[in-house]
């Protein structure tokens, strides 16, 4: 299986901060990522597909970038809606396997 | 646009079967011939895909779950369902259907629409 490492696991940040999270891939997924915001209680949702397609309706301050093994979420100035937790999903080839997410808390 | 519901009970004995049924609307299962997952997330914990089916009945399914799990489609109700056999406290978790893409392969699991999830807690 294809395994999907997340950093920072957790981060502090203030309204209007950039935010970028990393996620690395055990062998390389050309841009078979997407990346899911998850707020408490709810379902994830994709924010990111084909690793740098914004959904639609999702805020332009929401980019993506990468290939192969390296990507990046970057959250370019931090709203109040934003603080939630983020993970990263491969879908290159079976199984799917998701990021351990990383959690943006307010400072 | 297209909307799922998880349906089912809430709490599971151990050693019996985990069922639960994901309800469709918005979009006719038969007509779009996308791959349909199940996936899970224990409490605090990350994301993990159970497996899934196409409209056509096919099926993949995880590794470590292959043997305890089966998912089946009805295309005349619109709806899918997991069965999860000899279940335990590790089964415990919210289960999460999920609409992946229309092509084989990579898109299987291109996940766009979630349901709200429903929690199952396995205990005596």
């Amino acid at each position: 299986d294809i395994q999907m490492t997340q950093s920072p696991s957790s981060l502090s940040a203030s309204v209007g901060d950039r935010v970028t999270i990393t996620c690395r891939a055990s062998q390389g997924i050309r841009d078979d990522l997407g990346w899911y915001q998850q707020k408490p209680g709810k379902a994830p949702e994709r924010l990111i597909y084909d690793a740098f397609r914004l959904q639609g309706g999702v805020p332009s301050r929401f980019s993506g970038s990468g290939s192969g093994t390296e990507f990046t979420l970057t959250i370019s100035s931090l709203q109040p809606e934003d603080f939630a937790t983020y993970y990263c999903l491969q879908h290159n080839s079976y199984p799917p396997t998701f990021g351990q997410g990383t959690k943006v808390e307010i400072k | 646009q297209v909307q799922l519901r998880e349906s089912g009970p809430g709490l599971v004995k151990p050693s019996q079967t985990l069922s639960l049924t994901c309800s469709v609307s918005g979009d006719s299962i038969r007509r779009g011939s996308y791959y349909w997952s199940w996936i899970r997330q224990p409490a605090g914990k990350g994301l993990e895909w159970i497996g899934r089916v196409h409209s056509s009945g096919t099926t993949s399914y995880s590794s470590p779950l292959k043997s305890r799990v089966s998912i089946s489609i009805d295309t005349s109700e619109n709806r899918f369902s997991l069965n999860l056999n000899s279940v335990t406290a590790a089964d415990t978790a919210i289960y999460y259907c999920v609409k992946g893409g229309p092509v084989p392969g990579k898109y299987e699991y291109y996940f766009d629409f979630w349901g709200p999830g429903t929690l199952v807690t396995v205990s005596s």
